[in-house]
């Protein structure tokens, strides 16, 4: 069964730092998202991409933020120069039509820890 | 206020006993998602429901857009359905941003 693939599954990083999380959305998805979930708490929602570009971001989705979607197959988030509130896990998510008339496959995640 | 809101926040219950979780929100949506996410962390989707309700195995999903309220069922519990249970809801006007509830969490009991 198609599967969203997540990488790394877990990565420590440095305060200030940059962190690229990897995913690999199913492939003949056209919508990808990413969210985050700080530990013991809700996931939240940073950003939505269609057609080679970002179609809605949340607050959380600042300049430090950025997705790129480099190839045919990758789709990746980028954060530039992370902060110990970043830490969290994140999680990528497709989906065929949009999560307004879809389905949405989520990736098992990446945890990210920032000392 | 959340605009989304679960209950029970936990709830513990016998094999196979039926399940009920709650979730309500207070926007105008055009559609909600129930997800199961698992002791590891990682996320399945359940159901995507814009109006009346679904029927997966022994799962079941209702929305009452009027009342602003959904229900997830869960018939003859099993052990292997512990996990936290999350609705998430998308507003109105072709929005992307699913806003997610804080989850109930359920254990099943041997």
């Amino acid at each position: 069964e198609p599967e969203v693939t997540q990488t790394p599954s877990h990565q420590v990083t440095q305060m200030g730092q940059e962190v690229i999380l990897r995913c690999v959305p199913i492939s003949n998805h056209l919508y990808f998202y990413w969210y985050r979930q700080i530990l013991g708490q809700k996931v939240e929602f940073l950003v939505s991409f269609y057609n080679n570009e970002i179609s809605e971001k949340s607050e959380i989705f600042d300049d430090q933020f950025s997705v790129e979607r480099p190839d045919g197959s990758n789709f990746t988030l980028k954060i530039r120069s992370t902060k110990l509130e970043d830490s969290a896990m994140y999680f990528c998510a497709s989906s065929r039509d949009s999560a307004n008339t879809g389905e949405l496959f989520f990736g098992e995640g990446s945890r990210l820890t920032v000392l | 206020k959340n605009e989304v809101e679960q209950s029970p926040q936990n709830l513990t219950a016998q094999e196979g006993e039926f399940i009920t979780i709650n979730c309500s929100y207070s926007v105008g949506i055009s559609a909600l998602h129930w997800l199961q996410q698992h002791p590891g962390g990682g996320i399945v989707s359940l159901f995507m429901l814009s109006s009346g309700k679904k029927k997966h195995g022994r799962l079941i999903a209702t929305i009452n857009i009027q009342e602003k309220h959904s229900s997830l069922h869960i018939t003859a519990s099993h052990p292997r359905d512990s996990a936290v249970y999350i609705c998430a809801v998308l507003t109105q006007g072709g929005s992307e941003k699913l806003v997610f509830g804080k989850g109930t969490k359920l254990t099943v009991n041997p």
